[in-house]
């Protein structure tokens, strides 16, 4: 079956720096997506990447490794409103999107 | 540029009744998609189309029907609804889904539907 891993749930702190796991085991690649969702919120687009290694943003980053199924979302100078739930999603080689549960980040003072 | 407008934003339901969900875009994208967001769960994909008049089935289909006659309006229709439709319901839109490029999707503002 097609499966995407990430932790539930992280913590930290205003200021400092975070990074969200995010493996998958699915059917075929073709991109990895980043979406980020407030409480209450539609999913809003962070980043994409296709091939290996990293994508850069402003404060946002994310990396990928295709031999080993795994990405990561690099979040630097946290701010409050960075608490959100972070999603990873992969699209397969039918070009749909497998989505992860999602990592609620909670940032505190 | 209104995006993709979902109506309506809750919504109570009894067990057996029925309703449509409506989603609308205005970027004149080709697919659209209907999306279930349960607790702990990631996004489950119930239906998708990629353009007026052709409709698929995605992962979790069953109890739901769609309709794609424009470009622009793509509802959602429970029938005789049961509490595991109980969940939060996404549209959402995008350009394409093939090729190399990004294929990002836009999100209308979700509909909490509880169903008692």
């Amino acid at each position: 079956g097609q499966n995407i891993d990430q932790p539930t749930e992280m913590t930290a702190t205003e200021g400092a720096i975070v990074q969200i796991n995010c493996t998958y085991q699915t059917s075929g690649f073709n991109g990895l997506f980043w979406y980020q969702q407030h409480a209450g919120e539609a999913p809003t687009f962070l980043s994409y990447n296709v091939l290996d290694g990293l994508e850069e943003k402003g404060r946002f980053s994310s990396f990928l490794s295709r031999s080993k199924g795994y990405s990561y979302l690099l979040l630097k100078e946290l701010q409050m409103k960075d608490s959100a739930s972070y999603l990873c999603a992969v699209r397969d080689s039918n070009y749909q999107l497998i989505w992860g549960a999602g990592t609620k980040l909670i940032i505190k003072p | 540029n209104a995006g993709v407008t979902q109506t309506p934003k809750f919504r109570i339901l009894k067990i057996g009744q029925s309703m449509t969900l409506q989603c609308a875009q205005d970027m004149n994208h080709n697919y659209m998609y209907w999306y279930r967001q349960d607790p702990g769960m990631g996004l489950k994909l119930i239906y998708y189309s990629v353009g007026a008049g052709i409709t698929d089935k995605g992962e979790v289909p069953n109890g739901y029907n769609v309709s794609r006659s424009t470009t622009e309006d793509f509802p959602l229709r429970l029938e005789l609804a049961a509490p595991s439709q109980t969940s939060v319901y996404f549209c959402a839109s995008s350009y394409s889904t093939s090729g190399s490029g990004a294929n990002v999707l836009t999100f209308g503002a979700g509909s909490r539907l509880t169903v008692l």
